[in-house]
């Protein structure tokens, strides 16, 4: 167990719907990163907040947004869903900006139907 | 940018010692990790090498190269729990930004 906790584990939805995924981080950490898994794609990293700014994008699509709320959990949205949104969603967190090592939530698996 | 290449798929006997090599081309690195994923599940953290050299952790160890732009882990006596997908990530910093990026996984299938 990482310490870092993500909600729902499971999500099934339709395409054009919107979604909210949730991620607590470790006890301390001040960055939360934001990845999106898929079968073809390999892990890509799509967002990094800290302190409750954001810190670094990576491929996150317009339709995608995220936050981090003074508590330091984060919340990645996805918007206007198509069927390639259909990944599994990690969020991992950091004590500060991104020279440690990251730690791994058990994920959210999205079925967009 | 980064370019991270690691062999899709390995297949070893229980027992034995598998080596999945990773080359990379970053220009600012700042440290290369090892992540050991089960179907479905986080991926975990295994290693992680900054220096040139090899770092021994239990049954497993990472080397690292910068001038190559190489590493490998190594896991010896395999275990049937060490079916998993292995990635390996490389750090760039720029000023005082860090990246993390993932090579696409090496498949290992331990065989009884």
């Amino acid at each position: 167990d990482s310490g870092v906790t993500q909600t729902p584990k499971h999500l099934i939805t339709a395409t054009g719907q919107r979604v909210t995924l949730r991620c607590s981080p470790r006890s301390g950490d001040l960055s939360v990163y934001w990845y999106q898994q898929s079968l073809d794609q390999g892990l890509q990293f799509l967002i990094q907040y800290y302190n409750g700014e954001e810190r670094a994008k990576g491929n996150i699509l317009e339709r995608f947004s995220a936050q981090q709320f003074p508590d330091l959990h984060s919340e990645l949205n996805l918007s206007s869903l198509e069927l390639g949104d259909s990944a599994l969603y990690f969020c991992a967190s950091s004590p500060s900006t991104g020279g440690e090592t990251q730690y791994f939530g058990p994920g959210t698996r999205l079925l967009v139907l | 940018g980064q370019n991270i290449d690691q062999p899709t798929e390995m297949t070893a006997t229980e027992g034995a010692i598998v080596q999945i090599n990773c080359t990379y081309q970053t220009s600012g690195f700042n440290g290369l990790f090892w992540y050991q994923q089960h179907a479905g599940e986080a991926p975990t953290f295994l290693s992680y090498n900054v220096l040139d050299g090899l770092e021994e952790k239990g049954r497993f160890s990472s080397f690292l190269s910068r001038s190559k732009g190489y590493s490998y882990l190594l896991l010896k006596e395999l275990q049937m729990k060490d079916s998993a997908s292995y990635l390996c990530a490389v750090r760039d910093q720029r000023s005082n930004d860090y990246k993390l990026s993932f090579g696409a996984g090496t498949t290992v299938t331990v065989r009884a």
